[in-house]
């Protein structure tokens, strides 16, 4: 059962574009979500994060939206740049009676076309 | 300097043996976590530790376990390697820090993964 869930393992856009990355999750308890983006041979790097009590989150070229009623949320990044090509990985915390996890999406790969 | 760094880098094992992946980290962070990613999934949280007596299972720790042995080393030993342990495993720390819109932001600091191989 995949809790988060990035419906698109692939995405390509020419450079100067905006680029968008989805992504849906299921459980109405994750309190915060993140996204990472990952190059080959290295681990993830933070990207940006967003808390449930907010909408929208912005730092320089990339913004993240959060929709909780469609529990749906998406990364922007304007203008997009050969440079941000790699893996994008969301995820989301949730925190419940002592428990806590990360939960991540399975990945979309960002091709920008230069 | 890498700020969390992970040995080794690169791995193979045989089944049935024993392995121990390590993670140090330079950031002062009290929280640490261990990962693995396979083809096709998510990163997968192993364990995790808040502090140096603070350990916990994550989602998937069965045949896997953990020492904190400082604030600054994490490490991660398969007991008894089989082959559907063969994935990238990733340390991370994170740290906690008051949100600009109330509540705590946190912030996981990846390794460089290790790739580990069981035949």
């Amino acid at each position: 059962d995949q809790q988060v869930k990035q419906n698109s393992p692939s995405l390509s856009v020419q450079e100067g574009r905006i680029s968008i990355l989805n992504c849906d999750y299921t459980n109405s308890m994750f309190d915060y979500f993140l996204w990472y983006k990952k190059y080959p041979a290295e681990g993830p790097t933070f990207l940006i994060s967003i808390s449930s009590i907010k909408d929208k989150n912005e730092d320089g070229r990339f913004t993240v939206f959060l929709n909780k009623s469609a529990k749906h949320l998406s990364l922007h990044i304007v203008p997009s740049q050969p440079g941000d090509s790699a893996v994008y990985f969301c995820a989301a915390r949730a925190t419940t009676s002592g428990t806590y996890k990360y939960i991540f999406g399975t990945g979309t790969r960002l091709k920008v076309l230069a | 300097d890498a700020d969390v760094t992970q040995t080794p880098r690169n791995r193979i094992t045989k089944t049935g043996k024993r392995i121990m992946l390590e993670c140090s980290q330079t950031k002062g962070h009290d929280r640490m976590y261990w990962y693995r990613q396979d083809p096709g999934l998510g990163l997968r949280l192993i364990y995790y530790s808040f502090d140096v007596k603070d350990i916990n299972k994550g989602e998937i720790s069965d045949g896997y376990s953990v020492s904190r042995q400082a604030q600054a080393k994490f490490s991660l030993s398969l007991e008894s390697a089989i082959p559907n342990q063969t994935a990238l495993y990733f340390c991370a720390t994170s740290d906690i820090r008051p949100g600009l819109a109330g509540g705590w932001q946190e912030t996981q600091y990846f390794g460089p993964g290790t790739r580990l191989l069981v035949l």
